[in-house]
């Protein structure tokens, strides 16, 4: 089955303990993306990446790492995190060049 | 900056009672437009993309339009089942194919 899955699905942390949320897509997609959503302001994309080991900030990178070294996985990394950055994650992929987005069911974090 | 703004915010209708959700939206150029439903704690769930003014695609009860300011999702005789937010998200040909999001119309269906 075509699908984008993400691990863990919730998290709950403290402060300035780093977590790796993971991801990955198993359509040999080239574009990969990570959102946040947070109630009143909708969907907001993180960071993304056109292909491998190529990644770029999206509207609101600040306080997140990725990495993209294999086309299937693309890591959301947080190495400090802070409890504004409780949120909804969503990872997506998609063929690129216009082409529908696939989203995973989410994982839900919160920083305490 | 691209914007996409979705109304009503909230829609409640009685089962097999139909109407309009509304997805107005500024691009600089327009490469595709994308409505999704999304399901509460789950990802959202792709249903339309639409290309160019005029275009037009159906899936079941539901059909997207599209022009060159706005885009509309027509849902016919509506069952309880189709309870859910949906949202439009536009791609522009400037970006890096990054979706620019509405925050959604969260329709209820009462049986």
């Amino acid at each position: 089955e075509a699908q984008v899955t993400q691990n863990p699905r919730y998290l709950i942390t403290v402060t300035g303990k780093k977590l790796t949320v993971t991801c990955s897509q198993n359509m040999n997609h080239e574009y990969m993306s990570w959102y946040r959503q947070d109630p009143g302001l909708g969907l907001r994309q993180i960071y993304y990446s056109m292909n491998v080991e190529v990644t770029d900030k999206g509207d609101v990178p600040e306080g997140y790492k990725v990495s993209r070294k294999e086309k299937r996985n693309f890591p959301l990394i947080l190495e400090s995190p802070s409890p504004n950055q409780t949120s909804l994650y969503f990872c997506a992929s998609s063929l690129g060049r216009g082409r529908a987005q696939y989203f995973g069911p989410g994982t839900r974090l919160t920083v305490l | 900056e691209d914007q996409v703004t979705q109304s009503p915010e909230a829609l409640r209708l009685q089962e097999g009672e139909s109407s309009s959700l509304n997805c107005s939206y500024t691009v600089s150029g327009l490469r595709g437009l994308f409505w999704y439903r999304q399901d509460p704690g789950k990802g959202p769930e792709f249903l339309f993309t639409l290309y160019s003014a005029g275009e037009e695609k159906e899936k079941e009860r539901l059909k997207a339009t599209l022009t060159k300011k706005e885009s509309f999702l027509h849902i016919t005789a509506p069952k309880p089942e189709d309870s859910a937010t949906y949202l439009c998200a536009v791609i522009s040909n400037f970006g890096n194919e990054k979706l620019t999001f509405g925050t959604g119309t969260r329709l209820t269906i009462i049986p």
